[in-house]
This record gives C-alpha cells, structure tokens and sequence, in this order.
C-alpha cells in the first residue's frame, strides 16, 4: 500500500526556519518525482515545489515564485524521504503542507500524504 | 504562467441529477497525440487530502465511479457526475500539469440542493 507521510510542521516565529519531512513506503520512491502543495485554512490548493526522481539534474527542482529563494526541496533516495526546508518564514506561508507523488504513467499526483500544518505567527 | 479558472465557485444539486463543473485555461494543455491535455481533477472532502480522479482530461483514476466523467480538450474542460449521490459533497478542482508552475482552479464547492 503506498504511503506517505509528513511530519515536521508547527508554530513558528516570522522570519524562523522549519524543515517537513515525507516518508514514503508501499512503492519504489526513487521512480517518482514529488511535489509539495500547500493549502491554507479555508483555501485552494497551491503548488510550492517539484523535484524530479534523482533531483539531481539542471532541471531536477523547481519553485513556487512566492518561495523561490527561500525554500528548497529535496529528496533521499536511500530512506525514502521528501524534504521541504523553509527559511524565512512569513505569515502568508501558513497552510497544510502536502506531499504528493507524481504517477509515471499519466504525470499528475495520484497518491498524497495527510499534510502536515505550519503555522507563522508571532 | 497557466492560469485556470473554474466555475461556477459552488454548485447545489439534487441527488440524482447532473453536477457539471467547468474548468478553463489560459493556454493550451494539449502536448501530442500520446500525452494529449494534461489536466486532472481531483476530489477533497473537508479534513482530507485531494484524491486523483481524473487524468489526461478524461480518463477516470482505477475506483472512481463510472458516474464521473471528464471532457474537453485545448483550453476548455468539465467534470460531470451524471447522478448525483450524497458521498460526491466536496471541493472540486482542476489542475494543469503540462508546465511549471503546476497550477490549481480556485476550486468548486459541491453540495445537495
């Protein structure tokens, strides 16, 4: 059964730095690309970051304008985990943090996690 | 970047009618006769995550409900439940993912008239 599963969210100062974690089991993580999508409360869904299988290559990750510069994804193949590293937060940042895997075959997100909340405020 | 809109914002239907969901976007998602419109639609009930319900515009994710459908092609799309049950009550939205940014509609919020 795929799983993923986001941890690392929280009340945190403007201007602080917090890092989400997603950990994926039930499938071969390092086949997929991965996004994180971000929902504030009572909101859309909003697209933050994409990072390809290896996230490796030139155009291995990609950015949100709003959160280009102050976040940066990333991904560890041998544990099976998504990362999300955001500095400088703002209070417009809060929101339910998703992951979601990219299906090889059709290219949308076919599996999400349960989202992990941040919270920015003073 | 692809702007998409959809409408109208919320819908109230009866149980067992038709819900149609429009969904438009700025440019073309059509890619090539293989990987024709790269939209998706997806499902989310308060307190969940968005669930995969449609991909490539048309074509229903493997346990969706043969009542849902999809359609269109270019620039123009819907979502349609043919019959209305009480479960289908939910935010709707559609997603381009030809280009980055992956971009959302605002969302389409189901209920029972």
């Amino acid at each position: 059964e795929v799983q993923l599963v986001e941890s690392g969210g929280g009340l945190v100062q403007p201007g602080g730095s917090l890092r989400l974690s997603c950990a994926a089991s039930g499938f071969s993580f390092s086949s997929h690309w991965m996004h994180w999508v971000r929902q504030a409360p009572g909101k859309g869904l909003v697209w933050v970051s994409r990072i390809t299988n290896d996230g490796t290559d030139g155009t291995g990750t990609a950015y949100a304008d709003s959160v280009k510069g102050r976040f940066t994804i990333s991904r560890d193949n041998a544990q099976n985990t998504l990362y999300l590293e955001m500095n400088s937060l703002r209070a417009e940042d809060t929101a339910i943090y998703y992951c979601a895997r990219v299906s090889t075959t059709n290219w949308a997100n076919d599996y999400w996690g349960q989202g992990t909340l941040v919270t920015v405020s003073s | 970047d692809i702007v998409m809109t959809q409408s109208p914002d919320s819908l109230a239907v009866s149980l067992g009618e038709r819900a149609t969901i429009s969904c438009r976007s700025s440019q073309s998602v059509f890619k090539n006769s293989n990987k024709p419109n790269h939209i998706a639609w997806y499902q989310q009930k308060p307190g969940q995550p968005p669930k995969l319900f449609i991909y490539w515009a048309s074509t229903r994710e493997s346990g969706v409900p043969d009542r849902f459908s999809g359609s269109g092609s270019g620039t123009d799309f819907s979502l349609t439940i043919s019959s209305l049950q009480a479960e289908d009550v939910a935010v709707y939205y559609c997603q381009q993912y030809i280009s980055i940014p992956v971009t959302f509609g605002q969302g389409t919020r189901l209920e029972i008239k």
